[in-house]
């Protein structure tokens, strides 16, 4: 069975700076997708970033890029010039295939930032 | 261009009693699956519908049941209802053969369950 396993329950980070969240996943498929979505106060669920597994190139959105690491199966989020705005839950997620829509989420990282 | 909508927002019920949730997708979207956010955890599968039908299911019991209308509005019923039901239950949406590999989903902002 495929697992999402996020160990950092609580992050904080100084306004401005860099942070990174870590996620790792287990599954015994070759074709899946991974994506971050965030979760503000007011409880729906946004993409942030998405990474198709056959692609080598890690995803980048703006100020949040990811370190796909496939081997590993290892899917961190990185989150740069941190922002007021962006203090929300932060959930790891996979999804096998392409139009499966069965998506299995993490725990979550609860990400704080500090003016 | 309204999005995933949900009703009612909050809900408070009690044991062993029978609830109803409402989802009506995003326009132009044609399959809705919902989740269980209990607290503290991610969310979980509990079932997709497409074309009427249940396409697929996650791990609950039958307790929880579904329904798609034909405009593509869903419910998910609860029955006998369980302290341990208490959760936020989300909405979501896809359209199902865009033919867009970028295609995504889209939540709604949930339904908070209460059982006391």
């Amino acid at each position: 069975a495929q697992t999402v396993t996020q160990s950092q329950p609580e992050m904080s980070v100084q306004e401005a700076e860099t942070v990174t969240l870590s996620c790792t996943y287990d599954t015994s498929e070759s074709d899946y997708y991974l994506f971050w979505y965030k979760q503000p106060p007011s409880r729906q669920m946004i993409l942030v970033i998405r990474q198709e597994a056959y692609k080598q190139q890690n995803a980048t959105e703006n100020r949040f890029s990811v370190n796909f690491q496939k081997a590993a199966k290892s899917f961190s989020l990185k989150i740069s010039d941190s922002q007021l705005g962006d203090a929300a839950m932060y959930f790891c997620a996979y999804r096998w295939g392409n139009r499966d829509d069965k998506i299995i989420f993490g725990k979550g990282t609860r990400l704080h930032i500090l003016p | 261009d309204a999005g995933v909508t949900q009703s009612p927002t909050h809900l408070i019920k009690t044991r062993g009693q029978q609830v109803t949730l409402r989802c009506s997708p995003k326009s132009g979207h044609d399959t809705v699956s919902w989740y269980q956010q209990a607290l503290g955890q991610g969310p979980q599968f509990i079932f997709q519908y497409y074309e009427e039908e249940e396409r697929q299911r996650g791990n609950f019991p039958d307790r929880f049941s579904g329904h798609q209308f034909p405009n593509y509005s869903s419910e998910l019923n609860v029955n006998a209802l369980l302290l341990g039901d208490s959760a936020l239950y989300l909405c979501a949406s896809s359209l199902t053969f865009s033919g867009d590999p970028n295609e995504k989903l889209f939540f709604g902002s949930g339904t908070q369950l209460s059982v006391l």
